[in-house]
């Protein structure tokens, strides 16, 4: 079945401890995207990646980090999460010619 | 940056007909979604506009003129799962990638 999976889908956790969200997707997509999703100002992207060891910022980049080593996979990295980036994770795959998003099932981020 | 106004919050009575409007001001568009949201859940894709005119598709049906940075999304026959958060996106061309940027969802309300 053709998906993108997200983990955790709920975290808990304190200020400053290093946290990774993971991201894959088996359609074998060149564009990869993450998004947080917070009351009244909807989905804003994070950051993006077009391909393989490409990335560039979105809108709300301060903060997080990304990395894409492998296709399938892009990890969304708080060094030091703050409880300001307490929202709704959701991380995006298309096919780079296309221009239907699939989106995960989102991961609730609470930080204390 | 990118502009896009939708209302907040709409309600509408089963087997009636409603219309959620969206408008935007961009620079560098390439072209307009709109995905259903239920509470909690990811998005899912509606529909893609890229030329002005009306796109049908079963119950939903979405219009876009370009030329006055306006769209609406078009539902009848309401059912009562139709109650979710309507999101108007629109796809930017910027240094060298499409992007989406969202406005913040009509949340709509149906009725018995």
């Amino acid at each position: 079945e053709a998906q993108v999976t997200q983990n955790p889908r709920y975290l808990i956790t304190v200020t400053g401890k290093k946290l990774t969200v993971t991201c894959s997707q088996n359609m074998n997509h060149e564009y990869m995207s993450w998004y947080r999703q917070d009351p009244g100002l909807g989905l804003r992207q994070i950051y993006y990646s077009m391909n393989v060891e490409v990335t560039d910022k979105g809108d709300v980049p301060e903060g997080y980090k990304v990395s894409r080593k492998e296709k399938r996979n892009f990890p969304l990295i708080l060094e030091s999460p703050s409880p300001n980036q307490t929202s709704l994770y959701f991380c995006a795959s298309r096919d780079q010619g296309t221009y239907e998003q699939y989106f995960g099932p989102g991961t609730r981020l609470t930080v204390t | 940056g990118q502009n896009i106004d939708q209302p907040t919050e709409m309600t509408a009575t089963e087997g009636a007909i409603v219309q959620i409007n969206c408008t935007y001001q961009t620079s560098g568009f390439n072209g307009l979604f709109w995905y259903q949201q239920h509470a909690g859940e990811a998005p899912t894709f509606l529909s893609y506009n890229v030329l002005d005119g009306l796109e049908e598709k079963g119950r939903f049906s979405s219009f876009l003129s370009r030329s006055k940075g306006y769209s609406y999304l078009l539902l009848k026959e309401l059912q009562m799962k139709d109650s979710a958060s309507y999101l108007c996106a629109v796809r930017v061309f910027q240094t060298g990638a499409n992007n989406l940027f969202f406005g913040t969802g009509t949340r709509l309300t149906v009725i018995p």
